[in-house]
């Protein structure tokens, strides 16, 4: 059974910090991972894709993968109030299109 | 156009009702997907169509049922649903393989 695991949080963090926000997945075979933003009561978001070790910047966002460890990452610099959201970390085996979601981090940026 | 569209935004029925939801891409996507969520949780994944034809259905009981018209368009019959089918219907579309985009979902409720 693949898994994605992420904690439940909430994270919280004063705005203008780094939030780091972290996920594992027991799949060797997941090629491709992905970070959703979904705010309360509205629909996930994609932010970022990963597809090889290393980081992965755009703009704010920083994506860290590590097939070793298995772990996959999402730092968010400069964090803003509007950042206050459920992060969803999914993965792909890239087989049948089928994501695999973790439960997600609430983060709660604070003034 | 990098729009998911779906409709009806809210939906309330009962549990003799026939209703279907409607979703739309413009993006040229060759697999589009149907999810649920529950409240505090991760989109659980209904369906999948690629190329048009079902090719995932993640034993989702019969009372849901998927039409892919064409390759812009997927639809969700419900029939004879349950109040515990109350949830956000998601509608995905991705490359064949790859990123998903959501719609911004239905709101469900069975009463």
């Amino acid at each position: 059974q693949k898994e994605v695991e992420q904690n439940s949080g909430p994270l919280s963090v004063p705005e203008g910090a780094i939030a780091s926000l972290n996920c594992t997945y027991s799949d060797r075979g997941s090629q491709s991972f992905f970070w959703y933003r979904q705010y309360s009561g509205k629909s996930p978001e994609l932010i970022m894709s990963i597809y090889s070790n290393g980081d992965k910047e755009d703009g704010r966002f920083t994506a860290q993968l590590n097939k070793a460890s298995q772990y996959v990452s999402l730092l968010i610099r400069d964090s803003q109030p509007s950042d206050s959201a459920t992060y969803l970390c999914a993965d792909d085996t890239g087989t049948a299109s089928k994501l695999t979601f973790g439960t997600g981090t609430r983060l709660q940026v604070t003034l | 156009d990098t729009e998911v569209t779906q409709t009806p935004k809210h939906l309330v029925m009962g549990m003799t009702n026939k209703k279907s939801l409607k979703c739309e891409q413009h993006m040229g996507h060759r697999a589009m997907y149907w999810y649920k969520q529950k409240a505090k949780k991760p989109p659980e994944l209904m369906f999948v169509y690629s190329y048009e034809k079902l090719s995932i259905n993640e034993s989702v009981p019969s009372r849901f049922s998927p039409e892919c018209p064409n390759s812009s368009l997927l639809n969700l019959h419900l029939h004879a649903l349950q109040p515990e089918d109350s949830a956000l219907y998601l509608c995905a579309s991705s490359q064949e393989l790859g990123e998903q985009f959501f719609g911004p979902g239905t709101r469900l409720t069975v009463l």
